[in-house]
């Protein structure tokens, strides 16, 4: 079965850091796409980050450019969103969704940021 | 960037019968190999979001037949032929063509 599972999310306060973590099975991890997305408490959907199948390319959303960097290690199946310069807005479930069109999405962690 | 908006917002139905929700594009979503990346996902209450259409009009698998998608261009619909209780939740629009990617604000099902 394709999975993925994500891990990592804490309560943290402004300005701290965080990584989060996605791991992918039941389908050939180094020949996706891979997304983060997130949802603010009682709030829709937000395109984060997302990495191409190697890792050579990276795209991100103007809100969190600079701040977050995402990352990927096929040996590990594993994908990452290393989180700095935390802000109160970043509060929310993050996903991670596979493919470009995002196809497949894990059940979420949930990163709180307060003081 | 390019604004995905949705309407209604709310939607109430009686059980049985049809719904439509509507999703526009600030810019036209056909990329430039033809394709044309606009997909709906549902989000049942305390669940994460699940795909239900790609491309417009292509259903997942697992997805009902009473599901359907339609559009091109800017204007795009996501029609639920007869609606079932289990339908309940909040469907998103979103477009994969251009960068950033974009979510329209969701449109929350509920029954009468």
């Amino acid at each position: 079965e394709v999975q993925v599972l994500e891990s990592g999310g804490d309560l943290v306060q402004p300005g701290g850091s965080l990584r989060l973590s996605c791991a992918a099975s039941g389908f050939t991890f180094s020949d996706y796409v891979m997304n983060w997305v997130r949802q603010a408490p009682g709030k829709g959907l937000e395109w984060v980050s997302l990495i191409d199948n190697s890792g050579g390319a990276t795209y991100y959303a103007a809100s969190v450019k600079g701040r977050f960097t995402i990352s990927r290690d096929n040996s590990k199946n594993t994908l990452y969103l290393q989180m700095n310069s935390l802000r109160d807005e970043d509060t929310a479930i993050y996903y991670c969704a596979k493919d470009l069109q995002l196809d497949v999405w894990g059940q979420g962690t949930t990163v709180t940021v307060s003081s | 960037d390019v604004v995905m908006t949705q309407s209604p917002l709310s939607l109430p139905v009686t059980l049985g019968q049809p719904a439509s929700i509507s999703c526009r594009s600030s810019q036209s979503l056909i990329h430039s190999n033809g394709d044309t990346y606009l997909n709906w996902f549902q989000q049942r209450p305390g669940q994460s979001p699940r795909r239900l259409m790609y491309r417009v009009s292509n259903r997942d698998s697992g997805v009902p037949d009473r599901f359907s998608g339609s559009g091109s261009g800017t204007d795009f619909t996501l029609t639920i032929s007869r609606v079932e209780a289990e339908d309940v939740g909040v469907y998103y629009c979103m477009q994969g063509t251009h960068w950033p990617r974009s979510f329209g604000q969701g449109t929350k099902v509920e029954i009468k």
